[in-house]
């Protein structure tokens, strides 16, 4: 049992559509981290929400936590072929814990 | 800066065969961690390490896996003997560390190591 569910664990979709991927636990985190790794390569940190109902933008992308911070979403505006990759939230369950537990990742991917 | 820098990026072994990957971590970063990422469990945390000292090792999966850090600029994750179901990617990632400081918890991934037993 993953402790992180993310869903959709698969997305195809045009380019210049939108799209929410979502993170949701039943334990709380301290903070939450999303990733994006592409073929060949470790995931690349994109943002970390610490704050629960903290919102935090990226160009096109939207990333919230919950109030009880025990979930998180990204939302993908306009999506572009660049976006495509597969997506990963990581939490901590403790301030100043050096552990991550990741979700299963959602890939990704963007149609031109 | 060179990032995380780990080698081989490919591996190819049979059954039974030791194997060691190698990682050399962000030069000034106090925390070394091994991953795991399989399409089934996806990515999983083996060991870390603080100061070259093994903190939480309970990710390891048995016996066979070992993990070193003689010092602070070169770590090893060891599997011996090898099995088909250790085919993976292994990541290792480091970080500065601090106290809820999230620049310093970044963790900052090497390219990874493909990881195939025949």
């Amino acid at each position: 049992t993953q402790l992180l569910e993310q869903s959709p664990q698969f997305l195809s979709i045009q380019e210049g559509e939108n799209l929410t991927v979502y993170c949701n636990s039943s334990s709380v985190f301290s903070s939450l981290q999303w990733y994006r790794q592409e073929p060949g390569e470790g995931p690349v940190l994109l943002v970390t929400v610490v704050t629960g109902g903290e919102v935090k933008k990226l160009k096109r992308l939207t990333f919230q936590f919950g109030d009880a911070r025990k979930d998180s979403s990204l939302h993908i505006t306009a999506a572009q072929p660049g976006d495509t990759g597969l997506y990963l939230c990581a939490g901590r369950m403790s301030q100043g814990a050096q552990k991550l537990v990741f979700g299963q990742g959602t890939r990704l991917t963007i149609n031109p | 800066d060179a990032g995380v820098i780990q080698s081989p990026r490919h591996e190819v072994t049979e059954m039974g065969q030791e194997v060691t990957l190698r990682c050399k971590p962000i030069s000034g970063h106090d925390y070394l961690f091994w991953y795991r990422q399989t399409m089934m469990r996806g990515l999983e945390l083996l060991i870390y390490f603080n100061n070259n000292v093994p903190i939480d090792d309970s990710g390891m999966p048995e016996d066979r896996f070992s993990a070193k850090m003689p010092n602070a600029s070169f770590s090893t994750l060891k599997i011996q003997p090898s099995e088909p179901r250790d085919s993976a990617v292994y990541f290792c990632a480091s970080s500065l560390g601090g106290y809820h400081q999230v620049a310093k918890e970044t963790q900052y991934f090497g390219p990874g190591t493909r990881l195939l037993v025949l």
